[in-house]
């Protein structure tokens, strides 16, 4: 059984402030996705990364996946407030299971991120 | 383009009654799927259909069922509800073949 884990699960940190967040699985896939998520709202979409060592950044926010070490990081580049939301990293065993272009998304328990000015 | 779209946005039902969602996934996306978000189990993959097929599907109980028709549009359905099955419940779709998944805004199914 797949095991998605995130860490950390809370992280309260500084306008201005650099962290990152980690996602760790536990069996071999090379398609992970990172989502964000507001209070009441559903997921939007941040970042695919489908090969080893792919990086993709978009303003303060830069991923990164390591197929070998089963690694994702989400490294948050000098925060600010609007940042706050809950980040959630999905593994993807669609195609492992069922064949090219299929999806199966298992979620991490997600970080919530509250960034204080 | 017009993003995934979900009816009802809200449901109040009680045990042991039966409930149909659905699903209206962006224009030319084939492959739609559905999860289930609680508190406490967090996000949970239920199935995916593509082209009116179920490709894959999670580890949750035969009362919940879908089907995909051929405009792609999806519904799920479920069955003799429990107190457990108040949850968030969220349709995504996608191309297919790795491109992310477009999430709906939910349904948020209250059993009581």
């Amino acid at each position: 059984e797949l095991k998605v884990e995130q860490n950390p699960l809370f992280l309260s940190m500084q306008e201005g402030k650099n962290y990152t967040i980690y996602c760790n699985y536990s069996t071999t896939s090379d398609r992970l996705y990172w989502y964000r998520q507001d209070p009441g709202k559903s997921l939007e979409s941040l970042f695919v990364l489908l090969s080893n060592g792919a990086v993709k950044q978009e303003g303060r926010l830069m991923a990164s996946l390591d197929t070998k070490a089963r690694l994702s990081t989400l490294h948050i580049t000098a925060a600010v407030h609007d940042l706050s939301a809950t980040y959630f990293c999905a593994v993807d065993m669609g195609e492992l299971y069922s064949g090219a272009g299929s999806y199966q998304l298992t979620f991490g328990k997600g970080t919530k991120l509250s960034v204080i000015p | 383009k017009a993003g995934v779209t979900q009816t009802p946005r809200y449901l109040i039902k009680t045990r042991g009654q039966q409930v149909t969602l659905s699903c209206s996934p962006i224009s030319g996306h084939r492959s739609v799927s559905w999860y289930q978000q609680t508190p406490g189990q967090g996000l949970q993959f239920l199935f995916e259909y593509f082209s009116e097929t179920q490709r894959n599907k999670g580890n949750f109980p035969g009362r919940f069922s879908g089907r995909q028709f051929s405009n792609s549009r999806s519904e799920m359905n479920v069955s003799t509800l429990e107190l457990g099955d108040s949850a968030l419940y969220l349709c995504a779709s996608s191309l297919g073949g790795g491109d992310t998944q477009y999430f709906g805004p939910g349904t948020r199914l209250t059993v009581l």
